[in-house]
């Protein structure tokens, strides 16, 4: 069974102070490995897709970066508009999310 | 380039009692989904069309459950009849080929009571 597992499950930071978050994956059968953020009420959000390990993108203050087993997120001095819940998914036959993380940036 | 749309955004129900939710998918995209998305959990596939063909259905409760993507473009999502575990949000999904990255809509929010 796919399994995406999300760490930690909520984050409070200060305004540039900077930090990454975990997604480990079922590695078997892997097509891709997305990163969506979500703001309450609405839907997901794309951000990244990273195929294979070694892989990074990068986009404003945000960094996904990929391994055999893993993936990161890294958040460079983030503001409050970062503040957002963060999921990770698993694309094997289907996309399999992660619980998230619920990032707050305090001002 | 507009979105996914869903309607309605909200809606309230007794258990036992039937709903229906629709969407629109950005033009030109073949591939689109239904998720279920409960409180403090990530979406989760219910059903996957290609076109107006079903993909996969395999976590869809067919009991209670239909979907359909008539003519390969919009798509409805009824439930009949509805258990309070049906509590969630529906997110509809669309992308332009099954491998590629999906574009969400705003969802639809629905309590039973």
């Amino acid at each position: 069974e796919d399994q995406v597992t999300q760490s930690p499950e909520a984050l409070r930071l200060q305004e540039g102070e900077s930090s990454s978050l975990n997604c480990s994956y079922t590695v078997s059968g892997l097509r891709g490995l997305f990163w969506y953020r979500q703001d309450p009420g609405k839907g997901p959000e794309f951000l990244f897709t990273l195929y294979s390990a070694g892989e990074e993108k990068e986009k404003e203050r945000l960094k996904a970066t990929l391994t055999k087993k893993e993936s990161f997120l890294h958040i460079t001095a983030p503001k409050p508009e970062d503040s957002a819940t963060y999921l990770c998914a698993r694309h094997g036959e289907k996309l399999t999310f992660g619980t998230g993380t619920r990032l707050t940036i305090i001002p | 380039e507009a979105g996914v749309a869903q309607s309605p955004r909200y809606k309230i129900i007794e258990k036992r009692q039937s709903v229906a939710f629709w969407c629109n998918p950005i033009s030109g995209h073949a591939t689109l989904y239904w998720y279920q998305q409960i409180l403090g959990q990530g979406p989760k596939l219910l059903i996957q069309f290609q076109n107006n063909g079903v993909v996969d259905d395999s976590q869809l409760p067919k009991d209670r459950f239909s979907a359909e993507r008539l003519k390969g473009v919009d798509s409805t999502l009824k439930i009949q009849p509805a258990k309070l575990e049906d509590s969630a949000v529906y997110l509809c999904a669309s992308s332009t080929g099954p491998q590629n990255e999906q574009f969400f809509g705003p969802g639809t929010r629905l309590t039973v009571l």
